[in-house]
């Protein structure tokens, strides 16, 4: 079975400092790892993902994260937010070869103006 | 390209009624869709693998005869709440993979169901 942490519920930053939001997981197999951003009442968009090779990956909306194997992280960082990142963020595991998606509880991110 | 449509985006009904909600995959076809309930300020809970042509399969603890899932085509997946009762309240979203990919879930909108 695998299981996703996201230790911060809320994250609150000012408006153009740097974010890194925290997702930690366990798995005894291989994982993909993902991050999804979901606004108010909408459904969620894929804002990166770790499948294999480099261990950095860039998203959309100049979101960056660091897949760690050794540490099982993949926390999701940007340089300078912007107001319009305010939104709730999923990190989420799925074995390779299999479907279902487990996901963490979520963050909070909300800029401050 | 993969787009998911769902609808209602949100629908109110009186406790005792039943109601449906549809996920369509727009532009691709999906041997697999799932549904996930998410309730305020927590994270998806799956609730139900569908596959296309074949009966769904449920997560531990979700009614099957309360939450009937359907999957006739390879673009069309419904979730009907039967007998719906205020607990029932929720925000539904569906994910479809597309036939031949690479398992990556492309969600829908969601649908804002409440029970009064």
């Amino acid at each position: 079975a695998q299981s996703v942490t996201q230790l911060d519920s809320q994250v609150p930053v000012f408006e153009e400092a740097p974010v890194e939001l925290r997702c930690n997981y366990s798995s005894s197999v291989s994982v993909y790892l993902f991050w999804y951003v979901q606004y108010p009442n909408q459904g969620l968009q894929l804002l990166l993902k770790y499948l294999s090779g480099s261990t950095l990956v860039k998203g959309i909306n100049g979101f960056e994260a660091e897949f760690n194997k050794s540490q099982t992280s993949f926390h999701l960082r940007k340089p300078s937010v912007h107001i319009s990142d305010t939104a709730e963020y999923f990190c989420a595991v799925r074995p390779g070869g299999y479907q279902k998606v487990t996901f963490g509880t979520g963050t909070k991110l909300q800029v401050i103006p | 390209g993969a787009v998911v449509s769902q609808h209602p985006s949100w629908v109110i009904c009186k406790s005792g009624t039943s109601v449906k909600i549809e996920c369509r995959s727009l532009d691709f076809q999906a041997t697999t869709m799932f549904w996930y309930r998410q309730f305020p300020k927590q994270s998806l809970m799956l609730m139900a693998t569908s596959n296309e042509g074949s009966k769904a399969t449920y997560e531990q603890g979700v009614e099957k005869d309360k939450f009937l899932i359907n999957h006739a085509s390879l673009t069309l997946s419904t979730l009907t709440v039967t007998s719906a009762h205020p607990e029932d309240s929720s925000f539904y979203i569906c994910s479809a993979i597309a036939a031949g990919g690479s398992y990556e879930q492309y969600f829908g909108p969601g649908t804002r169901l409440t029970v009064t």
